[in-house]
């Protein structure tokens, strides 16, 4: 087992730019799970990836998009960065789409947009 | 809507005091309730869980106990440590869906 990773630890962008930011999940696991943490705040639910396909989405507009590979790793895009999207960057795998107990966190991309 | 609130934090705390830090819920039925940790630089981690009314979640010294009469999962541990310095989140699933809803967190410090 190599646990939940992410790429890159930290990022500075500046306003209306795109990022892309990469989660590597847990052996087996075939979810994934976004999560954005603004500062000071708990996680918001972003989106869930199931076997390739988008399995349930939070309240985040259109420009936070994201894919699977067949290897269940995963990428979260956002364009047209704004100020508020500053926050730390949750990615988080588990066995099944409701596998909760078995969900495991990555440490997290931190996201400066300027 | 469901949500999760939690007592404001920060929490500081001397070696080996009581700790509770309070979560209340709201919510249609009986979501199933977490308390998650956040270690500096760390990834959130499940501390413990519980999945109907009266349950009691406990690990690592730390007890929850789900209570439907005042929609609360109040979390404790009777002696804290300098290693317990964490952030603290309460969560519940949302029904039907595929998610998790946080509370905002509790940080709390224990000095030796």
């Amino acid at each position: 087992e190599t646990g939940v990773t992410q790429s890159p630890t930290h990022l500075i962008k500046t306003r209306g730019q795109q990022v892309t930011l990469r989660c590597s999940s847990q052996s087996g696991h075939n979810t994934v799970s976004w999560y954005q943490q603004a500062l000071g705040q708990g996680p918001q639910f972003i989106f869930q990836y199931y076997r390739e396909e988008e399995n349930g989405r939070g309240n985040f507009p259109p420009r936070f998009s994201g894919l699977q590979f067949p290897n269940y790793s995963s990428e979260l895009n956002v364009n047209a960065l704004e100020l508020d999207d500053s926050a730390l960057y949750l990615c988080a795998s588990s066995l099944v789409p409701t596998g909760f107990e078995t969900q495991y966190f990555g440490p997290g991309t931190r996201l400066l947009v300027l | 809507g469901d949500s999760v609130t939690q007592m404001e934090g920060p929490v500081t705390l001397s070696e080996e005091a009581f700790l509770t830090i309070n979560c209340t819920y709201t919510a249609t039925g009986y979501p199933s309730l977490f308390w998650y940790v956040q270690y500096p630089g760390e990834g959130l981690q499940l501390l413990l869980k519980a999945t109907k009314a009266d349950d009691k979640g406990s690990n690592k010294g730390f007890e929850a106990t789900y209570r439907k009469e005042t929609t609360s999962f109040h979390l404790e541990k009777g002696s804290v440590q300098v290693s317990d310095s964490a952030v603290y989140f309460c969560a519940r699933i949302i029904q039907g869906a595929q998610k998790l809803v946080f509370g905002q967190g509790t940080r709390l410090t224990i000095n030796p």
